[in-house]
């Protein structure tokens, strides 16, 4: 049973522009979410984060929104560099922040 | 500051036998986690330890897996025997004290059973 879905498999964007990466959950005890990026032949690595008891959480070309109501969050991020071009998770917990359940990732192409 | 490192980087056995992969988390870290991550999925907790002691091994398949974290340091995880739906990624991590959720990921292990 996956508690944490992206059903984007993949995302192409023109440098400059805005990715938009969703993520939807279906356990309302998720209280804490992150973004992890993955790059190949590496492991993910920390992105960013935001607790439940906001709804945006900003650090630089990176936003996460989240909306509790719709059980979903979204990874923004402007403007779109090449660099930028990488597998990205989202994982959500409960309570002790403990086991995090990923989704499946989207990859990620960023068009020179 | 090093990061999570692991070995081997790649890994072929064939269906029956055993391998055996090797973590050392960052200084300091006293939360260890191994991850299985199958192609086209999101990385699967198999279990996490706290210092030397295990919080959670619900997901460990325990007829074959096995995971040790001797003097709440490094830390191996096993199989025996492998079956071929074991290949996969196997990811450590780790985490630090104190508030942040944040998980320091190690390159992987690249499982391949034939």
């Amino acid at each position: 049973d996956q508690q944490v879905k992206q059903n984007s498999p993949s995302l192409s964007v023109q440098e400059g522009r805005i990715s938009i990466l969703n993520c939807d959950y279906t356990n309302s005890m998720f209280d804490y979410f992150l973004w992890y990026k993955k790059y190949p032949a590496e492991g993910p690595t920390f992105l960013i984060s935001i607790s439940s008891i906001k709804d945006k959480n900003e650090d630089g070309r990176f936003t996460v929104f989240l909306n509790k109501s719709a059980k979903h969050l979204s990874l923004h991020i402007v403007p779109s560099q090449p660099g930028d071009s990488a597998v990205y998770f989202c994982a959500a917990s409960a309570n002790t922040g403990n086991q995090f359940y990923f989704g499946t990732g989207t990859s990620l192409t960023v068009i020179p | 500051e090093a990061g999570v490192a692991q070995s081997p980087r790649y890994k072929i056995i064939e269906k029956r036998q055993s391998v055996a992969f090797w973590c050392n988390p960052i200084s300091g870290h006293a939360t260890l986690y191994w991850y299985q991550q199958i192609l086209g999925q999101g990385p699967k907790l198999l279990i996490q330890f706290q210092n030397n002691g295990v919080v959670d091994d619900s997901q460990l398949p325990k007829d074959r897996f096995s995971a040790e974290r001797l003097k709440g340091v490094d830390s191996t995880l096993k199989i025996q025997p492998a079956k071929l739906e074991d290949s996969a990624v196997y990811l450590c991590a780790s985490r630090s004290p104190g508030f942040s959720y944040e998980q320091y990921f190690g390159p992987g292990t690249r499982l391949t059973v034939t």
